[in-house]
């Protein structure tokens, strides 16, 4: 099945540690998004990617850089986690060229900072 | 700017009762909303969007946007139909993030 899979589903860093959370798709959407979701909160759009546009919200941390070397992969990189970062990460898929603007997700990656 | 407010966190519902989870907005343009789904340990999923004008699992949503609202309803629940609920949203021309409300859980007592 066509789908957005995320990589690993849990990841434990510590404090400082660099970590790199990983999305796939296969569904060939044009737009990627990545969501920070903490508990008993709304998603929050950390950023997107409109093909190779990468498109970053002003609120969001410089602590997070992204990569998308292709279509179907994009990347989450937590340059020096602190423990406020533990949280569930997002990543989502839209087709926009096809006028779609539904978003996909995948099951989420949960990152525990110790 | 845009936002969503969801102003109940929970909501609990018998079986058979009829549900509405409300959803207010705030946006100056032409707004897209949706209602999104997440199960228990399952990924967030759409729900139903207002363009569409469908009826999903027996749930409804009408935009009314004298009132701003976007209430989602379904006249009478079921159990499965226990889940966190997220109203989403965006422009109608797809060129803004997508803006979530915190999500209500919807509890369905047999």
């Amino acid at each position: 099945d066509a789908m957005v899979i995320q990589n690993p589903r849990y990841q434990v860093t510590q404090f400082g540690k660099p970590v790199t959370l990983s999305c796939s798709q296969t569904l060939n959407h044009n737009v990627m998004y990545w969501y920070q979701q903490k508990s008993s909160q709304a998603p929050k759009l950390l950023f997107h990617y409109y093909d190779k546009d990468f498109n970053n919200e002003a609120d969001t941390p410089d602590n997070f850089q992204s990569r998308r070397p292709n279509t179907s992969f994009c990347f989450l990189d937590i340059r020096s986690p602190g423990l406020g970062d533990a949280a569930m990460y997002l990543c989502a898929t839209s087709n926009r060229l096809a006028g779609d603007y539904e978003q996909y997700f995948g099951p989420g990656t949960r990152l525990t900072v110790t | 700017a845009q936002r969503v407010t969801q102003p109940e966190k929970l909501l609990s519902v018998f079986k058979g009762a009829p549900v509405e989870l409300k959803c207010n907005y705030s946006y100056s343009g032409s707004p897209e909303l949706f209602w999104y789904v997440q199960y228990s340990r399952q990924r967030l999923q759409l729900l139903l969007r207002h363009i569409s004008r469908e009826s999903i699992k027996g749930f409804t949503a009408d935009l009314n946007k004298g009132e701003t609202s976007f209430h989602l309803k379904k006249p009478f629940a079921q159990e499965e139909d226990s889940a966190m609920y997220y109203c989403a949203l965006s422009s109608i021309w797809g060129n803004t993030p997508l803006v979530f409300g915190k999500g209500t859980r919807l509890s369905v007592i047999a």
